[in-house]
């Protein structure tokens, strides 16, 4: 079974410009989540879809990100314009949805670096 | 609100001996608790969970215990090994709305 993939790895910016990541989780997953995890703190949600509907985006920083999952698959996160605090590893998340139990898959992350 | 909370960020263990991560929670609509682990770039990989219906859930050298009502739970490895070496983080679910809660993490080091 794939797992989580998430893109690009890495990439590094200068503040004020634009960055986006894609995400696919794993094939059947209706819950996607997208999580910022600065370093030496825990990973905070920002955005949780259920299918292609937004079910919590209260923590979503929405000046400037934001975020789609179109059909209910894969799910792009963009920032615009970026600013030094977003220097973070984007981590996406699937499950197979809500009551489901079990546990999130997470995707290697996407480390972003701005400067 | 941090309604998951890892006191401990840093934690250093010989190899062979117990290794013990704590977490405490505020939130007791917590159906079941999960514990992850990462290695340096790498993403969170599930490790043990616990129903909070449960005190205790043994995998291997994984056990975690849960005190419903000090709000705590921990996980302990026995014995330690330098593999062993992570960030590991607990988290709390709420199922009903598919939510996870993330600790801040504590960074283990076995010493070989």
């Amino acid at each position: 079974e794939a797992g989580v993939a998430q893109s690009p790895r890495y990439k590094i910016i200068e503040k004020r410009q634009s960055v986006a990541f894609w995400c696919n989780p794993i094939s059947g997953h209706a819950t996607l989540y997208w999580y910022q995890q600065i370093l030496g703190q825990g990973p905070k949600l920002l955005i949780q879809f259920q299918n292609n509907g937004v079910v919590d985006d209260s923590q979503l920083p929405k000046d400037r990100f934001s975020a789609e999952r179109l059909k209910g698959v894969d799910s792009t996160l963009k920032i615009q314009p970026a600013k030094l605090e977003d220097s973070a590893v984007y981590l996406c998340a699937s499950s197979p949805g809500q009551g489901a139990g079990g546990e999130l898959f997470f995707g290697e992350g996407s480390r972003l670096t701005v400067l | 609100d941090q309604q998951v909370k890892q006191n401990s960020p840093s934690l250093s263990v010989q190899e062979g001996r117990i290794s013990i991560l704590n977490c405490d929670y505020t939130n007791s609509m917590f159906d079941y608790f999960l514990w992850y682990k990462k290695y340096p770039a790498e993403g969170p990989t599930f490790l043990i969970s616990i129903s909070s219906i449960k005190d205790k859930n043994e995998d291997g050298r994984f056990t975690v215990f849960l005190n419903k009502s000090a709000k705590h739970l921990s996980l302990h490895i026995v014995p330690s090994q330098p593999g062993d070496s992570a960030v590991y983080f607990c988290a709390g679910v709420v199922w009903t709305g598919n939510q996870f809660y993330f600790g801040t993490g504590t960074s283990l080091t076995v010493i070989p």
